[in-house]
């Protein structure tokens, strides 16, 4: 039974250069969710999909980032251009619906050098 | 945005102490939901409260959703070191799926 499968998990960059985060959420399910987890500000809502359509993206920290979720089972997180503040674990979660607790992917560990 | 404070922000005991973190907020959910994260994972759901004054209890946890559905305990009986990890508060907001999330306990159980 395979969970949020998120790629790639650890990705070391140099300021400037595009980033792209993947996800495949829970086959069936159709909420998903981006995370950005830093020490200083906790887990926060970055933007989050219901049904492919975006809903809430009042997270998304400015224009350098931006998401898609073409089909049911994949979604990408793109920051472009990287800053060193990116730096963070960015975890993506599905939901059965948007009612339904919210399983998560293992992360991907960002560094911005 | 709903906030939710969690307390403590780090606690480390013995193995077989008992302990409470609260997670507290000025505004109502419709929900509360409890993750526990383990170093280079995400956070596992451990249980959803959703009526007021509910209590539900997972082996060594009793998990309580406060009457006007404002704030949340876990409390962990008897702790052992496998308890070690970032204990988060969501609170999913009454209007939606939005998950409002803690900043975390650490707690760490010490053999």
């Amino acid at each position: 039974d395979a969970g949020v499968i998120q790629s790639p998990r650890h990705e070391v960059t140099e300021m400037g250069q595009e980033v792209t985060l993947r996800c495949k959420p829970i086959s069936g399910h159709n909420s998903l969710f981006w995370y950005r987890q830093t020490m200083m500000r906790g887990l926060e809502l970055l933007i989050y999909f219901n049904n492919n359509v975006p809903i809430d993206d009042s997270g998304m920290p400015e224009d350098r980032f931006s998401a898609k979720m073409p089909n049911a089972s994949f979604s990408t997180l793109k920051i472009q251009p990287s800053e060193p503040r990116d730096s963070a674990v960015y975890f993506c979660a599905s939901s059965a619906d948007r009612w339904r607790p919210q399983h998560f992917g293992d992360g991907t560990r960002l560094s911005i050098l | 945005t709903q906030l939710l404070e969690q307390s403590p922000q780090f606690l480390s005991i013995q193995e077989g102490e008992n302990l409470t973190v609260y997670c507290n907020s000025s505004s109502v959910f419709s929900s509360l939901q409890w993750y526990r994260q383990e170093p280079g994972e995400g956070p596992v759901l451990l249980v959803t409260v959703v009526t007021g004054g509910e209590v539900k209890k997972l082996k060594r946890l009793t998990f309580q959703f406060g009457d006007a559905r404002k704030d949340s305990s876990l409390h962990i009986t008897a702790a052992q070191t496998g308890d070690t990890g970032l204990y988060l508060c969501a609170g999913a907001e009454t209007s939606g799926s939005r998950l409002t999330f803690g900043e975390g306990t650490q707690l760490t159980v010490n053999p």
